[in-house]
């Protein structure tokens, strides 16, 4: 069976610092992977996706990157955190397929920026 | 883009009524739709995939319509009880090569009263 993992559960930042928060997920190759934003009590804003190894696309710029360093690793950063980064972020995973089309979401990782 | 109208933002049921969400969606490209439910504080859990080759979709105590033609996609969750008061959220897509997007609706958060 498929795991996402992501780390850590929650981080309390103050602005103008760095961030890094990360994704494995396990039991699958080559999936695609997708970051997620959501405000509190706000709707999924997608990030970035990834559809393979090095390679990652931009959906809405909000100053941050992303990288995938491993075939089973997604990262998500930035060099200086603002308020409006606040919020809950979410791992997601998908296989190929249009039969076998899932989007699942890793348990997230809250972030307060003060 | 694809744009997603999720309709009500909120709504509150007795217990043993029934609740019904909709989505409207704009492309009609869009292939795989997806509902999701969030309880407060926590990730996303799938209720039910949904592709455009299949209309209805029933669940454990809920069905999912999809009518291409209107562009809407609606849940109905029947006899709706306490536990089912949570955040639910459509998805919308159309995966393919070089377009690997879900827009996601702005959420509706359900209350049912005992």
């Amino acid at each position: 069976a498929q795991t996402i993992h992501q780390w850590p559960v929650a981080e309390i930042k103050a602005v103008g610092s760095p961030l890094s928060l990360g994704c494995t997920i396990k039991g699958k190759s080559s999936p695609n992977l997708y970051w997620y934003w959501q405000a509190t009590g706000g709707t999924l804003q997608q990030l970035f996706y990834s559809i393979t190894v090095g390679q990652v696309e931009s959906v809405v710029q909000l100053n941050l990157s992303a990288s995938r360093p491993k075939d089973d690793q997604f990262i998500l950063s930035t060099e200086k955190l603002l308020l409006s980064h606040s919020g809950f972020y979410l791992c997601a995973w998908s296989s190929t397929g249009r039969a076998n089309e899932r989007l699942f979401f890793g348990h997230g990782t809250k972030l307060s920026v003060l | 883009g694809e744009q997603v109208e999720q309709r009500p933002p909120h709504l509150s049921v007795r217990e043993g009524d029934s609740a019904v969400i909709t989505c409207t969606y704009t492309d009609p490209n869009s292939y795989y739709f997806f509902w999701y439910k969030q309880e407060p504080g926590a990730s996303l859990q799938l209720l039910m995939k949904v592709f455009s080759s299949t209309e209805i979709n029933e669940g454990q105590g809920f069905t999912v319509l999809l009518n291409k033609k209107d562009k809407r996609l609606s849940l109905n969750l029947t006899a709706a009880h306490p536990g089912d008061s949570a955040a639910y959220f459509c998805a919308v897509g159309r995966v393919n090569t070089g377009n690997y997007k879900y827009v996601f609706g702005a959420g509706t958060r359900l209350k049912v009263i005992a």
